[in-house]
């Protein structure tokens, strides 16, 4: 069993739309969650960093994440088309930049004109 | 801030031949960096992370005799692919940490596509 499990997708969604991004892992050590978005031929670039349980919120973009249940979410309001781009999430278990980083193989959103 | 970039963005190599990519932090001092690699369809899959003046660590299965890593500066590391084959073509990507500030997150290159004929 892979440690964090992401759904590939592709998911397609009308512009306007409200996306939801879900991941799922297994190792209870995991404390600290983050959300990338790639696009293609590109790095990562970090769109969410969240502690623990609850959620966090900047402008479009929601962070959940629900410990007990090993379940995390990124909800994006009013979808645009540059939006369209690859969603990893990834989490690590404890703080520093220099800690390993487990990330899910990532979801490919399609935001349609 | 935390810009960090990678050269050659692509790079094609016959096989058995070696190649080197580059990673520089271009405004702050990295002190830990990491190198990735990204099949099609694939999660980043983490290959050494590396501190400034120290030998890397690697993870478990990757070769380090093959991939030498070498982080001389607090801006530079560098990743040699040591006789290439076709199977090591894939996307190669660096992460930097160490922003004064924001010592918590890894900042990322935009990559390296290495294709092995």
């Amino acid at each position: 069993q892979k440690e964090v499990e992401q759904d590939p997708g592709p998911l397609s969604v009308p512009e306007g739309a409200i996306v939801s991004l879900n991941c799922t892992y297994s190792n209870s050590a995991f404390q600290y969650f983050m959300w990338y978005r790639q696009y293609s031929r590109k790095g990562p670039e970090l769109l969410m960093y969240t502690y623990s349980s609850g959620n966090k919120e900047d402008g479009r973009f929601t962070a959940q994440v629900d410990k007990s249940s090993k379940y995390i979410s990124l909800f994006i309001r009013d979808s645009q088309p540059s939006d369209s781009a690859t969603y990893l999430c990834a989490m690590k278990a404890d703080s520093g930049g220099y800690q390993k980083v487990t990330f899910g193989t990532g979801t490919k959103l399609q935001v349609i004109p | 801030g935390a810009v960090v970039s990678q050269h050659p963005s692509r790079v094609i190599c016959k096989s058995g031949t070696s190649v080197k990519i580059e990673c520089r932090s271009l405004d702050f001092q990295a002190t830990t960096m990491f190198w990735y690699r990204q099949f099609p369809k694939q999660s980043l899959m983490l290959m050494a992370t590396s501190n400034e003046g120290s030998k890397a660590t690697y993870e478990q299965g990757v070769e380090k005799d093959k991939f030498l890593i070498n982080h001389a500066s607090l801006t530079l590391s560098t990743l040699t692919v040591t006789s290439a084959h076709p199977e090591d073509s894939s996307f190669y990507i660096c992460s930097a940490t160490g922003l004064a500030g924001r010592t918590d997150e890894q900042y990322f290159g935009p990559g390296t596509r290495l294709t092995v004929t």
